[in-house]
């Protein structure tokens, strides 16, 4: 069965560090990953995806992810945090096993940046 | 990317009631999804919307509890039905871009069970 675990529950950045919040997946297919934010009150944005090509891929409000097939990750960067980042992230990876499109997601991670 | 609608954006009910949760979408797409989000937990798919047949729920949900309708491409419904705390949740729709593999998601809908 597809899995992702983001083993980190928050992470805590200065505002202008950078910034890396960690996810790794089992599939037994292809791995389709994504990166969602939740902010406070608000639904799931779509950030970046991995289907295939290059393994760096570059989403919105700056943020890019590395997908690593030899160590079955998916982190998700930035090079500089702002505060504004601060928000609920989510990793998912689509599951090939049911009849259905669905997403699995890991469990979330709090990023918290500080000024 | 398509503009997901929800109504409404949150509501506060007692036990015993149903709730009935409307997604609206701006264009025509075939899948549409249900998930809940459970306070302070990671989100769950409840079912799938299929147009013009009965939707596929995922094992833990049944159709009693948690009935669907999509009667047509841009439009779904999510009735949560005799309501307990434990489904006090925010309750999310989404849709699949075609040929993008991506689903975008509503708002939400924030449910408070008394």
């Amino acid at each position: 069965a597809q899995s992702v675990a983001q083993p980190e529950d928050q992470v805590n950045v200065a505002e202008g560090n950078p910034l890396t919040v960690k996810c790794t997946y089992s599939v037994s297919g292809n791995p389709y990953l994504f990166w969602y934010v939740q902010y406070p009150n608000r639904g799931l944005q779509f950030l970046l995806k991995y289907i295939t090509g290059d393994n760096l891929v570059k989403g919105s409000y700056g943020f890019e992810a590395e997908f690593n097939k030899s160590q079955t990750s998916f982190h998700l960067k930035k090079p500089s945090a702002l505060v504004s980042d601060s928000a609920l992230y989510f990793c998912a990876v689509r599951d090939w096993g049911g009849a259905t499109n669905k997403l699995i997601f890991g469990t979330g991670t709090l990023l918290a940046v500080q000024p | 990317s398509a503009v997901i609608s929800q109504k409404p954006s949150r509501d506060i009910c007692q036990r015993g009631t149903s709730l009935t949760i409307q997604c609206q979408v701006d264009s025509q797409v075939t899948m549409m999804f249900w998930y809940r989000q459970q306070p302070g937990q990671s989100l769950t798919l409840i079912a799938t919307a299929n147009q013009g047949s009965e939707a596929t729920y995922e094992s833990g949900f049944v159709i009693d509890k948690f009935p669907i309708s999509r009667p047509n491409l841009t439009f779904s419904t999510l009735t949560v039905s005799n309501m307990s705390p434990e489904d006090s949740s925010i309750y999310l729709c989404s849709v699949e871009d075609p040929g993008s593999e991506t689903q975008y998601f509503g708002p939400g809908t924030r449910l408070l069970v008394l």
